[in-house]
């Protein structure tokens, strides 16, 4: 099962900050939390990850609480074209395969 | 590069029909997945290899099975189809490189539907 707990749905308005956050309350110290998304019906597209340090990238950056029980992955000016399922997910295993759970349906209204 | 390609695109199966799934990438990453994705729901890993010959079952591998001959070559098998494996088949890879990056690179899915 997935040891990450997303909100089902968001709403942003286009050009401001989408915020979505994540719990990750049981990754272990030495997991890495990554981030994905899904356009509909595509494959899911790498964005971000992360251990303890915030990062940032061309595409989002990274809050993770100092306790790494939560992050926040942030888009800084939403375009209707990152309507799309964000995955948190850790990437634990032999292999660093993923286990996904549900997602966050991100919708950017224009 | 082309990335991860997967054929065919969409399938239509008869139940007791088997086919084979078909995964490429020509990025010599050595790790390769194969998850599928029922509707509304978030992807669930089959089988998984970490090299070429080497695989293993991921959590849903039942009625599915894989080879890894070669570094670029992933296919996934099914033996006899059925309409619980209708789905939505995702192949992916990724490189175990210095540092800690795991990226997983995603082929745009095989949509099969068992009828």
């Amino acid at each position: 099962d997935a040891k990450t707990t997303q909100p089902t749905s968001m709403d942003c308005a286009e050009g401001r900050a989408a915020n979505l956050p994540c719990n990750h309350s049981t990754i272990s110290g030495n997991e890495y939390v990554y981030w994905y998304r899904q356009i509909h019906s595509q494959g899911p597209q790498y964005i971000i990850h992360g251990l303890k340090n915030n990062e940032t990238n061309e595409m989002a950056s990274l809050i993770i609480t100092e306790d790494r029980k939560s992050s926040t992955l942030i888009l800084p000016h939403a375009t209707l074209r990152d309507t799309a399922v964000y995955y948190c997910i850790d990437n634990s295993g032999s292999a660093r395969q993923l286990t996904f759970g549900s997602g966050t349906q991100l919708t950017v209204l224009p | 590069n082309a990335g991860v390609t997967q054929t065919p695109k969409f399938r239509i199966l008869k139940i007791g029909q088997s086919m084979t799934l078909q995964c490429t990438q020509d990025m010599n990453h050595n790790y390769m997945y194969w998850y599928r994705q029922d509707p509304g729901m978030g992807l669930k890993l089959i089988y998984y290899s970490v090299g070429a010959g080497i695989t293993d079952k991921g959590e849903v591998p039942n009625g599915y099975n894989v080879s890894r001959s070669t570094t670029e070559d992933f296919p996934l098998r099914l033996e006899l189809a059925a309409p619980s494996q209708t789905s939505v088949y995702f192949c992916a890879s990724s490189f175990p490189g210095q540092g800690t990056s795991y990226e997983q690179y995603f082929g745009p899915g095989t949509r099969l539907t068992v009828t």
